[in-house]
């Protein structure tokens, strides 16, 4: 089956700082890929599209400037988290859908959990 | 707003007995449908699409009602290792005129499967 990765699994640091979060799809190219948060006991919400070689679009409330969205490949999308503050710890987690498939099944990274001190 | 809308529960359940639960959209225009479990802490896992004939997938079966708006599970001869979070998912699409769209997830429906 289809796997995308992400990279840190967790990552710890102190109110602003920038972390990076990496999302890969392993085995199938994404043209598009899906950032959201889930903060505790409430539901996934969608962050941003990314589009490869184009701007990302960004739900309403999220913030550009503060989520960095690069799609650089068919394969790797990354999210930066600018300048974050305890507010921005969360689980951030990714999704693909694979360019070939004939649906349009998403299929999630293991997340990647924030806490910002 | 587009919303999904689900029974937190938990649901506490002997082993082997047979659940069910429900969930509605708000968005008449949802194209697809899905049920995701997700175990604490964990990613979502693709559990099921659901299709409007109704699809059966070993001990699980989803149903759409698309007049209704509403989307079922049920789980037969339910294990311990069905514990998990059912997140009721769909597809809005048709937003942005093509290509692949975000999901909208509701919050989960907690199941607790007892020994």
């Amino acid at each position: 089956g289809a796997v995308v990765s992400q990279h840190p699994s967790w990552v710890i640091c102190k109110s602003g700082t920038s972390v990076k979060i990496e999302c890969r799809s392993l085995d199938f190219q994404a043209t598009t890929m899906f950032w959201y948060r889930q903060f505790p006991k409430q539901s996934l919400m969608l962050m941003a599209t990314s589009n490869e070689g184009s701007k990302a679009t960004y739900e309403q409330g999220v913030e550009k400037d503060k989520f960095l969205i690069n799609h650089a490949s068919l394969t790797l999308s990354t999210l930066t988290v600018t300048s974050a503050h305890p507010e921005d710890s969360s689980f951030y987690i990714c999704s693909a859908t694979p360019d070939s498939g004939l649906t349009d099944t998403q299929y999630f990274g293991p997340g990647t959990r924030l806490t910002v001190l | 707003r587009k919303e999904v809308e689900q029974d937190p529960g938990p649901f506490n359940v002997p082993e082997g007995a047979t659940v069910a639960f429900n969930c509605t959209y708000s968005n008449s225009a949802s194209q697809s449908f899905f049920w995701y479990r997700q175990d604490c802490r964990k990613e979502p896992k693709l559990l099921m699409s659901v299709y409007s004939s109704g699809n059966e997938d070993g001990r699980f079966t989803a149903q759409l009602n698309r007049a209704s708006q509403y989307i079922s599970l049920l789980i037969r001869d339910s294990k311990l290792s069905d514990s998990a979070t059912y997140l009721c998912v769909v597809n809005q699409g048709g937003d942005s005129g093509g290509g692949a769209d975000g999901l909208t997830f509701g919050k989960g429906t907690h199941l607790i499967i007892q020994p």
